[in-house]
């Protein structure tokens, strides 16, 4: 099975809209963290937003916000007011056990972002 | 403060010859990893290393690749015998373990675009 499915190959956005993208997981630990990174066309991956397995709080950075359903496995990724620039791939990662095991990421969504 | 850097930022190669990748991470990270990522699709993880020592292989990686931190800072990326199938960006990352804000977050590299001809 996978262990992360980003569902979305491609999604357009209207500049200031805001966009959900998803992520879903799977894993048996208890302790794993969730990521989300974001690659331009120039190719560097820039990291977005962290969020833990035992934070009871949805995590938030700027105009990034992560909607973490635990039951659900889930770990979707909301932009807020999207901008040009936010025109990238974006991909959604999983760190099993302890911190600073390897990433998992998925396949990626790219977001194209119109003006 | 720098990133990580990696060199060269691209490679052409023919086939059969062998090649090595350079990442500098962020100097005060004590964790290094490398990916392999192919156009289209999500990295894949190949190796990583605590300081100087090699922590977990993928299964991915064949006897052709080997992989060394010798100081615990720099690390190199050996790839023998290329193959065309080796054609990828390979990217290197870097963390703080343990950090101060209990996040793992890893910073990558620009990473080196490879072709195998």
């Amino acid at each position: 099975a996978q262990k992360i499915t980003q569902t979305q190959p491609g999604m357009f956005v209207q500049e200031k809209e805001a966009v959900t993208l998803d992520c879903t997981y799977d894993t048996s630990d208890q302790s794993y963290g969730l990521f989300w990174y974001k690659q331009p066309s120039s190719g560097e991956m820039i990291f977005l937003i962290y969020q833990g397995s035992y934070d009871e709080q949805n995590a938030t950075e700027g105009r990034y916000s992560l909607n973490f359903q635990k039951a659900r496995k889930s770990a979707n990724l909301v932009i807020s007011a999207s901008q040009l620039g936010d025109s990238a791939m974006y991909f959604c990662a999983m760190r099993e056990g302890r911190v600073g095991n390897k990433l998992t990421f998925g396949g990626g969504t790219r977001v194209l972002v119109k003006p | 403060d720098t990133g990580v850097s990696q060199d060269p930022r691209h490679k052409i190669t023919k086939r059969g010859q062998n090649v090595t990748f350079r990442c500098d991470p962020i100097s005060e990270h004590n964790r290094l990893y490398w990916y392999r990522q192919t156009l289209g699709q999500g990295p894949e993880f190949l190796t990583y290393f605590q300081n100087e020592a090699q922590l977990e292989k993928s299964r991915l990686l064949s006897d052709r690749f080997s992989a060394e931190r010798p100081k615990g800072s720099f690390s190199t990326l050996e790839i023998q015998r290329t193959e065309q199938g080796d054609s990828a960006m390979y990217l290197c990352a870097s963390s703080d373990i343990p950090g101060g804000t209990g996040k793992d977050e890893q910073y990558f590299g620009p990473g080196t675009r490879l072709t195998v001809t």
